[in-house]
């Protein structure tokens, strides 16, 4: 099946600084990747779709500035926190489309836990 | 856009009983509609998806019901096990691989031995 990655799984960082996450997808391409948020005990909130070659959509209250989004090939997406706070501490996850005979199925990583101290 | 509503929010069963959870989308041009399920901090998986050209699938001790006229679908699990204990997402998406995918806001399912 379909193989998402995503680095670091679990990151602390200082306020103020910024944090990359990766999501890559090991065995096939995706040219459109969804990263989300997921708070405690709650459902998974899309973030953007990030575009390969393109500039990411973000939902609505989502700022582009400090959750910036880069999706250079058809393999990997990476969300960078920029000065991070500790509100910004979170579960995010990736998903990648297969695309082709996968249908409309998306697959995700296994998530980044940050941690702003 | 698209909306997912699903409930119950929480649902405990006896192991052995059956388990239902059930979903309602208002975009009636949303055609795939995957369930996906999430341990307690680890990704969700698929479990089983339908498409909007069939009406029941089934796998094994899951099953999932779509109903396009009422717009809600539903995921059955049978003869349920302790390991089954875990949040359950329902999801629906329009067609085209650019599109996003809207999640409900998921059931936490407790199987007590």
């Amino acid at each position: 099946g379909a193989v998402v990655s995503q680095h670091p799984s679990r990151v602390i960082c200082k306020s103020g600084t910024s944090v990359k996450i990766e999501c890559r997808s090991l065995d096939f391409q995706a040219t459109t990747m969804f990263w989300y948020r997921q708070f405690p005990k709650q459902s998974l909130m899309l973030m953007a779709t990030s575009n390969e070659g393109s500039k990411a959509t973000y939902e609505q209250g989502v700022e582009k500035d400090k959750f910036l989004i880069n999706h250079a090939s058809l393999t990997l997406s990476t969300l960078t926190v920029t000065s991070a706070h500790p509100e910004d501490s979170s579960f995010y996850i990736c998903s990648a489309d297969p695309g082709g005979l996968s249908g409309n199925t998306i697959y995700f990583g296994e998530g980044s836990w940050l941690t702003v101290v | 856009g698209e909306n997912v509503e699903q409930h119950p929010s929480t649902l405990s069963v006896q192991e052995g009983d059956s388990a239902v959870i059930k979903c309602t989308y208002s975009d009636s041009a949303s055609n795939y509609f995957p369930w996906y399920k999430q341990e307690l901090g680890k990704r969700p998986q698929l479990i089983i998806d339908i498409r909007s050209n069939v009406g029941e699938k089934k796998d094994q001790r899951i099953a999932v019901t779509l109903n396009k006229t009422a717009k809600h679908f539903s995921l059955h699990i049978t003869e349920t096990q302790p390991e089954d204990s875990a949040v359950y997402f329902c999801a629906a998406r329009l067609p085209g691989g650019y599109q996003k995918v809207t999640f409900g806001t998921g059931t936490k399912l407790q199987v007590i031995p």
